[in-house]
């Protein structure tokens, strides 16, 4: 079946500009999260949706990053006012469920944004 | 906060070499532990996984076995190959959210 979805699979853009990113997970699966991989770095975790609410959104690292869930499933994360240290590869995934009982999530291809 | 640190790469062996890669974990609570792989090109995919401790993850030859008592989850396969090159990234998840180590870049050579 289909796997987590993310588009753009790459985006350049300007310093300043806004960029949306998008994460399709796979159908059923109620959690879904958005990573951070920096070249040369670890994963770095940056929110967590269950449904439609975030838990945890303590991992943004700025308040130029924003992230909503619409109806369960789609969720886009949005920088604002792209910064050069903002050029990463930004990764979703999704699981049946969160919270106890932690099941392994399973993750897109990622997108890869680079900001000139 | 719950964290990860994993044994810094890169690691380079001979095919049919023994491979171990460390991770030990913090955590308040009682987390499950994952390994995850990630191949040339590829996204991430989980390797194996253990949910409590003295369990034992095993997947396509690697194992790695939950130990409370030191902490530790560190992953072992008896005899590498090339295509095991990949960087492998250890992760723990306790309520919902999941924490990772820096990854270990492992190459194989024939």
């Amino acid at each position: 079946g289909a796997g987590v979805s993310q588009s753009p699979s790459n985006k350049v853009t300007e310093k300043g500009k806004d960029v949306e990113l998008r994460c399709d997970p796979i159908s059923g699966h109620t959690a879904l999260y958005w990573y951070r991989q920096s070249l040369g770095q670890g994963l770095e975790f940056l929110i967590y949706f269950q449904g439609n609410s975030a838990p945890d959104k303590s991992g943004l690292p700025s308040d130029r990053f924003s992230a909503e869930r619409t109806g369960g499933s789609v969720s886009t994360l949005t920088i604002q006012r792209t910064q050069q240290e903002d050029s990463a590869v930004y990764l979703c995934a999704s699981s049946q469920r969160g919270g106890t009982g932690v099941q392994p999530q399973h993750f897109g291809d990622g997108t890869r944004l680079s900001i000139l | 906060g719950d964290s990860v640190t994993q044994m810094e790469g890169p690691v380079t062996l001979s095919e049919e070499a023994f491979l171990t890669i460390n991770c030990t974990y913090t955590a308040t609570g009682y987390p499950s532990l994952f390994w995850y792989v990630q191949y040339p090109g590829e996204g991430l995919q989980l390797l194996l996984k253990a949910t409590k401790a003295d369990d034992k993850g095993s997947n396509k030859g690697f194992e790695a076995t939950y130990r409370k008592e030191t902490t530790s989850f560190h992953l072992e396969k008896g005899s590498v190959q090339v295509s095991d090159s990949a960087v492998y990234f250890c992760a723990l998840s306790d309520t919902g959210d999941m924490r990772f180590g820096a990854g270990t870049r492992l190459t194989v050579k024939p």
